[in-house]
This record gives C-alpha cells, structure tokens and sequence, in this order.
C-alpha cells in the first residue's frame, strides 16, 4: 500500500512559472523526501526534510512540511523545460527500513 | 565515483519462469534496497541488505528473494513468474540501514508474457 498522495496527479505549465506540487500521508514520520523520474528510468533525491523542519530550500526548490496536517509541498520556481518529469514524495516512519513511495505528480513544462 | 548500475535492463520472460536482476551499488554504499514500480504508479518496497543479510522485506510472496554479496553488489529472484510481475524493478543503495537517502539505478524492466 502506499501512504503517500500527491495531488495534482498531472501538471501542465509554461516555462518560468512556478510549479506547487503537494503531498499528503497517513501516519507520524521521520522524515519526507522528494524524488523526480524522468520517463520510466531511476529516481533522483531531491531533497529530504525531517519531521522538526517546517521549509527547506535547494536551488529552485523549496519544500515545507506540516506534520499537523501531514502534509508537504514542492514548489520549483521559474520552471524550465528539462524539469519535465514526474515528481514522488516518500515517507519514512521512525525505525522503518522501507521508503514509502506516492503515486506520483507528472509535470510537464511546456517552452 | 561511479552510480547504481542494472542488468539486464529490458527483458522478456513467459508465465512460470524465473529471473534473476543484478545490482551494483554505489561505492561507498553498503545497503541495497529493491524496489517494484507498476506502470503509473510509485516504487513500492521489496527488501533491502544491509551487510548481506535481510533487514526488512514489504509484502510480497517468499518467490521473491534476494542476496547481497561481500562487495555489497545484489541479486533479486523472482520464481513461478506471474503476469503481474511486469513492471519497473529498481534498485537503490544507501549508507547504513534503515531508509535513508537512496541513490537508484535507471531500473530493469521485465516484461511477463
């Protein structure tokens, strides 16, 4: 089962906007990580925040968590064409070996 | 520093067989989890190896087992292949257990005929 749901399931954009991608999950955590896929192949860490954080910021990426409501967002600001792909957060509960994975939020950023 | 690599990355097997894919860690990595991604939707757990032993498993049936090996490279068998074992199986190696940040290799897809 997964814990993790993101919403929008697709995302449509131009380039330079911004794109607010949100996630929500069912129990306490440890910490939460966004993942990007590009078409099918591996997943690439963007960037975790832990469950004492409230925003944390890499690049054009800025992701805030509110462990009250358990929910997080992904904001990438001024979007290019190559952040086309689809985006996954993932929840770890404390103590847990496993990663578990939402079903993905596909954004396309037209040039 | 190389990345995770898999093998094979595309196969095709028929209902009842076996496979094996291989994964070689990251260097510097001593835990390999696996992961299986049905087509629209997220990676879902398998097992991961830390130290060439099992140190967590998701639900899935025992004809899907793994190794690690001593240089932290991993397998994953899956037996009596079914046609919902299609899909996208992807690995990923960390630095010590639990689920820490994952580095993932571009994945092997199987297709079950």
């Amino acid at each position: 089962s997964q814990q993790g749901e993101e919403d929008p399931q697709a995302l449509s954009i131009q380039e330079g906007e911004n794109a607010t991608m949100n996630c929500s999950y069912k129990t306490s955590i440890n910490n939460l990580q966004w993942y990007r896929q590009n078409s099918g192949r591996g997943l690439v860490h963007l960037i975790l925040i832990r469950s004492n954080e409230r925003e944390k910021h890499s690049g054009r990426l800025r992701v805030t968590l509110d462990t009250s409501k358990k929910s997080s967002s992904l904001l990438i600001t001024a979007s290019r064409a190559a952040d086309t792909a689809s985006y996954f957060c993932a929840t770890n509960r404390g103590g847990s070996e496993k990663l578990v994975f939402g079903k993905g939020t596909k954004l396309t950023v037209n040039p | 520093e190389t990345g995770v690599t898999q093998s094979p990355t595309h196969l095709i097997k028929t209902r009842g067989q076996q496979v094996t894919l291989r994964c070689s860690s990251q260097s510097g990595h001593n835990t390999v989890s696996w992961y299986q991604q049905a087509l629209g939707q997220g990676p879902q757990f398998i097992f991961q190896y830390y130290r060439e032993e099992e140190n967590g498993r998701g639900n899935f049936p025992p004809r899907f087992s793994g190794l690690q090996f001593p240089n932290y490279s991993s397998e994953l068998n899956v037996n009596a292949l079914e046609l919902d074992d299609s899909a996208l199986y992807l690995c990923a190696s960390s630095l010590g257990a639990g689920a820490n940040v994952l580095t993932f290799g571009a994945g092997s897809r199987l297709t079950v005929l």
